[in-house]
């Protein structure tokens, strides 16, 4: 069955810091990939998606690009701010439109002035 | 605004006890919700997909005598935990699929306590 992997947090950085959160992926054709944030006490959030191989989905200075040929959609954000503190999760839906999400274990991010 | 929401945001509760959690779809029409639970620091499983007019298709592992799901109309999804149990305390989030095939909206949750 289809299946995410994301790295382990917690993850700790420093405002300003550059952020990596990796996250690949199992599953049979072509996916859809997602980004889904949490913030404390709230639900989940879409931060950002791609389609189809080689998309690049970005929002609120967050990027990630579908790449087929690793089975990956790292998670980057060039500064983090302290407002960026939540839980990440890399997400999937499988090809052919049915919307079962499956998704990774989620990553925390913390980020400290 | 919100989307989807759900309530109560949060439940406790006396063991043996049901519980009701309802899901609104406030800007769609939904013939199809999602039920997921979230344990403390991990992912979250999906439950149960609600079909507006029908049974709801339960996945392998989840017991639907226990979870019941009523999709009553095109915008409210409850699930009720019968004889709840502290084991079913968690977080429950219900989703309503967007306008395109591969969006969700995601309620904010109910956190569930059972002592």
């Amino acid at each position: 069955g289809d299946s995410v992997t994301q790295m382990e947090g917690p993850v700790t950085l420093s405002e300003e810091a550059f952020l990596t959160i990796n996250c690949t992926y199992t599953a049979t054709g072509y996916p859809s990939l997602f980004w889904y944030v949490q913030y404390p006490g709230e639900g989940l959030q879409l931060l950002l998606k791609a389609t189809k191989a080689d998309d690049k989905g970005s929002n609120k200075g967050f990027e990630a690009t579908y790449r087929k040929e690793t089975t990956s959609f790292h998670l980057e954000k060039g500064s983090v701010q302290v407002s960026d503190s939540a839980v990440y999760f890399c997400a999937l839906t499988p090809s052919g439109g049915y919307q079962k999400v499956t998704f990774g274990t989620g990553t925390k991010l913390q980020v400290i002035p | 605004g919100a989307v989807v929401s759900q309530h109560p945001s949060w439940v406790i509760c006396k063991s043996g006890t049901s519980v009701k959690i309802e899901c609104r779809s406030l800007d769609f029409q939904a013939t199809t919700m999602f039920w997921y639970r979230q344990f403390p620091k991990q992912s979250l499983m999906l439950m149960a997909t609600s079909n507006e007019g029908s049974k709801a298709t339960y996945e392998q592992g989840v017991e639907k005598d226990k979870f019941l799901i009523n999709h009553a109309s095109l915008t409210l999804s409850t699930l009720t935990v019968t004889s709840a149990h502290p084991e079913d305390s968690s977080f429950y989030i219900c989703s309503v699929p967007g306008g395109s095939e591969e969006t969700q909206y995601f309620g904010p949750g109910t956190r569930l306590l059972v002592l």
